[in-house]
């Protein structure tokens, strides 16, 4: 099984910063099958980035996305009121077939 | 546009049963493979189960495989979970979701409750 770690747990920032948000994996994962989700409370989840760093549909382009092997980015370039929430990280290969990391959950500094 | 709207979530008693709904319209249900993901109260995601565009593969998570069964109605453009023998644990908001073309979740329904408590 491959285990994806997400760090830091929470990250206390404020609007007009820069976001690093960081995703290990246990095991290599492969480069087309890592992705990243936002959620906001009491809402679903929303896919930002797949394929590593392929911005999905909507997605602003001051999220990028990078890495490869077990160590993957989250980049939030400059952080919007609306950009505070929690982020996973995806994986797909193995058994299970997929996972997800635990969360790292952006809060307002 | 892609629409998934679940339904079904319920209160029901450890070793109880359940069937969830996910009806989708927007987009060729039959091409896309689909899958369940849950979310216990305040805690992560949890990938439950999959089932190929066809319905002829399914696969799941050890925590559910033996209990669950996933399936799909491509007629009318269905996606199902039933839920057997549950426990406390399987208490989580469940949501269907679309499966993208490199194994990403590209669509997501809002979620239906499901409490396993006597």
């Amino acid at each position: 099984e491959i285990v994806l770690t997400q760090s830091p747990g929470t990250l206390s920032l404020s609007p007009g910063e820069r976001a690093t948000l960081s995703c290990r994996a246990s095991q290599s994962v492969s480069s087309s099958y890592l992705a990243w989700y936002q959620q906001k409370p009491g809402q679903a989840p929303r896919l930002l980035i797949y394929g590593v760093s392929t911005r999905a549909m909507g997605t602003p382009d001051r999220f990028s996305g990078s890495g490869s092997g077990t160590d993957f980015t989250l980049t939030i370039s400059r952080l919007e009121p609306e950009d505070f929430a929690v982020y996973y990280c995806q994986q797909f290969g193995g058994s299970p077939s997929f996972t997800f990391g635990p969360g790292t959950k952006l809060d307002i500094k | 546009e892609v629409q998934l709207l679940e339904s079904g979530g319920d209160l029901v008693q450890p070793g109880g049963s359940l069937r969830l709904s996910c009806a989708t319209s927007g987009f060729p249900f039959s091409v896309y493979e689909m899958s369940w993901v849950r979310q216990a109260p305040g805690k992560g995601l949890e990938w439950v189960s999959s089932v190929s565009g066809s319905g002829g593969r399914t696969t799941y998570a050890d925590s559910v495989k033996g209990r669950f069964t996933t399936s799909r109605d491509n007629s009318n453009n269905i996606l199902y979970l039933q839920m057997s023998n549950l426990r406390a644990e399987d208490t989580a908001v469940y949501f269907c979701a679309r499966i993208g073309v490199v194994y990403y979740f590209d669509f997501w329904g809002q979620g239906t409750l499901v409490t396993v408590s006597a």
